[in-house]
């Protein structure tokens, strides 16, 4: 069974960087699909960040495309989230998921809040 | 890369059927058969319904189903029940190794 975890601080302050990191089980990432990042702001819907292959190709959503970066490191099964100088609407429950079939998420991680805040 | 536009409420009576719409562009949903549907219980994480826009995964009750027309998919819930009171989100491939999710609608089981 694929399971998904992610880790990092749940507090970041203004214009700072939020670090989160997905570690993956059950399933080596170095076999293949797409995995990636998805947040939804309280009471807001899911948005779709990025994606990164085994290889390290990444594609981000074009409005926070300045802002992040998706890495992979295959020997550890993890792949890790950078956004830089965050703000109060970054504040949010973020997913880190499987993607299969161009976009299916098939497998989702159980989410971490992470708030924004001096 | 603009969200696809879904009705923000959705009800029907128990047993009843509900359809929710799903509307892009001919840059996304119009142009790629990947639609998916996922379902969100309050707190909880999103579950995979509905993928290539008719097909379900494994555990998926056969009451829900999915289509697409053009631009627009829907999500039919038949025979609703009081656990699918949810809020349900699209998403749909659009090229280029992006994809876009729906603004969400909740459904409310009367």
């Amino acid at each position: 069974q694929v399971q998904l975890q992610e880790s990092g601080p749940g507090l970041v302050k203004p214009s700072e960087t939020l670090s989160l990191m997905c570690s993956v089980s059950g399933y080596s990432i170095s076999s293949g699909y797409f995995w990636g990042w998805i947040r939804q702001a309280p009471g807001k819907g899911l948005e779709w960040i990025g994606s990164i292959y085994r290889s390290g190709n990444t594609y981000y959503k074009s409005s926070l495309k300045s802002r992040v970066t998706i890495s992979v490191d295959t020997s550890k099964n993890q792949f890790s989230l950078k956004l830089s100088s965050v703000t109060a609407a970054d504040t949010a429950v973020y997913y880190c998921a499987r993607v299969d079939s161009q976009s299916f998420l098939d497998y989702w991680g159980q989410g971490t809040l992470v708030t924004v805040s001096s | 890369q603009s969200a696809l536009t879904q009705p923000p409420s959705a009800s029907g009576s128990p047993g009843q059927s509900v359809t929710i719409s799903c509307t892009g562009t001919s840059s996304d949903v119009g142009t790629y058969d990947y639609v998916s549907w996922y379902q969100q219980h309050p707190g909880k994480v999103p579950k995979p319904m509905i993928y290539e826009v008719n097909k379900r995964p494994s555990g998926v009750p056969d009451r829900f189903s999915g289509s697409k027309s053009g631009n627009t998919a829907s999500l039919t819930v038949s025979g609703l029940q009081a656990e699918d009171e949810a809020d349900y989100y699209c998403s749909s491939y659009a090229g280029s190794n992006n994809f876009v999710f729906g603004t969400g609608t909740k459904v409310t089981v009367l």
